[in-house]
């Protein structure tokens, strides 16, 4: 696609329920990140794919946070058993190559609350 | 390790005065440094970067940032503001972790004034 595309724009669940949200990168980025933006905060890291390989996952918070990109394309971020500290904002963001230098194009984001 | 310090949550300008926005490094290596600016309901979007060369360097809508090694800084600047500037402005530098990931700093929120 032309930019970034995350999805639902919102989310709203109730503690303890699970949530899956969706990041649609650039076409030919082979690189995705998932951050968690946190009020008033910068972006927190949580997971990068190269492709379809996760070689990082440092940054997810819990073992109730998992992410996949099974195809190398579209990328999913799950939170099971959501807690109220879950709460944020998610912010998906893709680039060309894992070079060093390189710009990160980012969605718009998934706004979650947990009730 | 490295890390990226926003000095000032807030800060607030007059439009045609003078924007600086603070960011201090610590890096174990030379970084590369970035800019990023989010306005409301947008994503991140990159203002500027450094990687070699050159230690001032301009980005979009007039601002520019210096890397000063010595002083771990890579302070934005603008000559005048917009009111079209506010925005909130994040720092980052890039680490190496057998790929590379991105870290920001916590973020800078410019209001300008009429």
């Amino acid at each position: 696609g032309a930019g970034v595309s995350q999805s639902p724009r919102y989310k709203v669940t109730k503690r303890g329920q699970d949530v899956t949200l969706r990041c649609d990168p650039i076409s030919s980025h082979a690189t995705l990140y998932w951050y968690q933006q946190a009020l008033g905060q910068g972006p927190e890291f949580l997971t990068y794919f190269n492709y379809e390989a996760q070689p990082d996952k440092s940054g997810l918070p819990s073992d109730r946070f998992s992410a996949e990109r099974p195809e190398g394309s579209i990328s999913t971020l799950t939170i099971q058993r959501t807690e109220q500290r879950d709460s944020a904002m998610y912010r998906c963001a893709s680039s060309l190559t894992t070079q060093q230098n390189e710009k990160l194009f980012f969605g718009s984001g998934t706004q979650l609350s947990v009730l | 390790a490295q890390s990226v310090t926003q000095l000032g949550s807030h800060v607030s300008v007059s439009e045609g005065a003078l924007v600086l926005l603070r960011c201090n490094y610590s890096s174990s290596v030379p970084p590369y440094l970035f800019w990023y600016v989010q306005y409301p309901n947008q994503g991140l979007q990159l203002l500027l970067k450094y990687t070699t060369g050159a230690t001032l360097v301009k980005g979009i809508n007039g601002f520019e940032a210096e890397f000063k090694k010595s002083e771990t800084s890579f302070h934005l600047t603008k000559p005048s503001a917009h009111m079209s500037d506010a925005a909130e402005y994040f720092c980052a530098v890039s680490k190496n972790t057998g790929g590379f990931k991105t870290i920001f700093g916590a973020g800078t929120r410019l209001f300008v004034k009429a």
